[in-house]
């Protein structure tokens, strides 16, 4: 069964380092989302994203933030320069769509970010 | 912006209960989704919902779009269910796929 892939499983960086944490959605997907968790509070949106372009974005997704599908498969969330506040597990999700209908949404294993 | 508020918080059961967790919501949605979240973090779509019910092996999924209230039933509760299940909304428009998530419901089955 196809799935959410995500890269790296847990990684480790220092305060003001940029990361970029990788996902490789379901081939045929054409929604998009990144998701956080931090330790012990509820899963919260970052950003969506359909058509090579943000569809929508919270008010957590700031400038700090950007994402990028730099060719067929990946879909990548970068953090210019990481806070200790950024410290959370990072779910990238997919779906396949047409507009005006809802699918569900296939999560991936999710990136544990530390920063120290 | 929509408030999704489940209950219990922590739930525990011994092996065979039937058991409910519950979930309310604020503002109307285009779907209602049941997720299951593992000790070790990965999630699961459970199911997705925007009206009447839904099974799937053990698993009963209702909503009630007028109360704004949704139910997840498990019967004959086994350890290997012992999991976090969240609660998650959709809404309408361009907002449809971006989920806004209950805090879950922690269940653990004992043997």
């Amino acid at each position: 069964e196809p799935e959410v892939t995500q890269t790296p499983s847990h990684q480790v960086t220092q305060m003001g380092q940029e990361v970029i944490l990788r996902c490789v959605p379901i081939s045929n997907h054409l929604y998009f989302y990144w998701y956080r968790q931090i330790l012990g509070q509820k899963v919260e949106f970052l950003v969506s994203f359909y058509n090579n372009e943000i569809s929508e974005k919270s008010e957590i997704f700031d400038d700090q933030f950007s994402v990028e599908r730099p060719d067929g498969s990946n879909f990548t969330l970068k953090i210019r320069s990481t806070k200790l506040e950024d410290s959370a597990m990072y779910f990238c999700a997919s779906r396949r769509g047409l507009a005006g209908r809802n699918y569900e949404q296939y999560f991936g294993p999710g990136t544990r970010l530390t920063v120290t | 912006k929509n408030e999704v508020e489940q209950s219990p918080q922590n739930l525990t059961a011994q092996e065979g209960e039937f058991i409910t967790i519950n979930c309310s919501y604020s503002v109307g949605i285009s779907a209602l989704h049941w997720l299951q979240q593992h000790p070790g973090g990965g999630i699961v779509s459970l199911f997705m919902l925007s009206s009447g019910k839904k099974k799937h092996g053990r698993l009963i999924a209702t909503i009630n779009i007028q109360e704004k209230h949704s139910s997840l039933h498990i019967t004959a509760s086994h350890p290997r269910d012992s999991a976090v299940y969240i609660c998650a909304v959709s809404g309408y428009g361009g907002s449809q796929g971006n989920l806004i998530f209950g805090k879950g419901t922690k269940l653990s089955v004992k043997p």
